[in-house]
């Protein structure tokens, strides 16, 4: 298996809800990520964990809660977004070190209304 | 923050021609990556450069890498229709675990 799995493909959530966005790997990879891309952006960085450690947080807003729960697994937790949230998340995986190229999932297209 | 900045921001050819396009960063790096993006979905990761490299091929990809001039070019050779899609530049460190996109580059492929 050499694939990142991302759901939901597409949310729409109002300001007021609790959602979830998980991602799974099972290529032994032990660095996941999280990334949130604008459209005609770059990704940028919101999370890492490595070994299920949360070892980089992109001063991110509280209102996005990451979890390992083990080391295929990686969600996104969110709670009171603004439109301004709405945008592509992306997770990926590495190695443990991030000097190997990522695998990347297809995404989640989030939508706060 | 972003570290690279990429050039041109869009590029338009008739496909069968080369496409090139070029990355700069900012500070030192372990090594530096690219990948594609097509459609606004997941992006896949096409070639990496080590910092003690200079140049690297993966079948129609040439990548090289001038950590002098702090600066980093993909050409794609013989291009196709399915090679439209936006390319992205990311640097790597060796003391931070995490890698850095570029602006990008939105490749169009007219038949």
């Amino acid at each position: 298996d050499t694939e990142v799995t991302q759901t939901p493909k597409h949310l729409v959530m109002g300001m007021t809800n609790k959602k979830s966005l998980k991602c799974e790997q099972h290529m032994g990879h032990r660095a996941m990520y999280w990334y949130k891309q604008k459209a005609k952006k770059p990704p940028e960085l919101m999370f890492v964990y490595s070994y299920e450690k949360l070892s980089i947080n992109e001063s991110v807003p509280s209102r996005f809660s990451p979890e390992c729960p083990n080391s295929s697994l990686l969600n996104l937790h969110l709670h009171a977004l603004q439109p301004e949230d709405s945008a592509l998340y992306l997770c990926a995986s590495s190695q443990a070190t991030a000097e190997e190229g990522y695998t990347f999932g297809s995404g989640t297209r989030l939508t706060v209304v | 923050s972003q570290q690279g900045e990429e050039d041109p921001q869009a590029l338009s050819i008739q496909e069968g021609e080369n496409a090139t396009m070029n990355c700069s960063y900012k500070t030192s790096i372990n090594n530096l990556q690219w990948y594609r993006q097509n459609s606004g979905r997941g992006l896949v990761h096409l070639i990496l450069i080590r910092s003690n490299e200079r140049e690297k091929h993966s079948g129609r990809l040439r990548v090289t890498l001038d950590t002098s001039k702090k600066s980093s070019s993909l050409l794609i050779t013989a291009s196709r229709a399915a090679d439209t899609a936006s390319y992205f530049c990311a640097t790597g460190y060796s003391s931070a675990s995490k890698i850095i996109f570029g602006s990008g580059t939105r490749l169009s492929i007219r038949p």
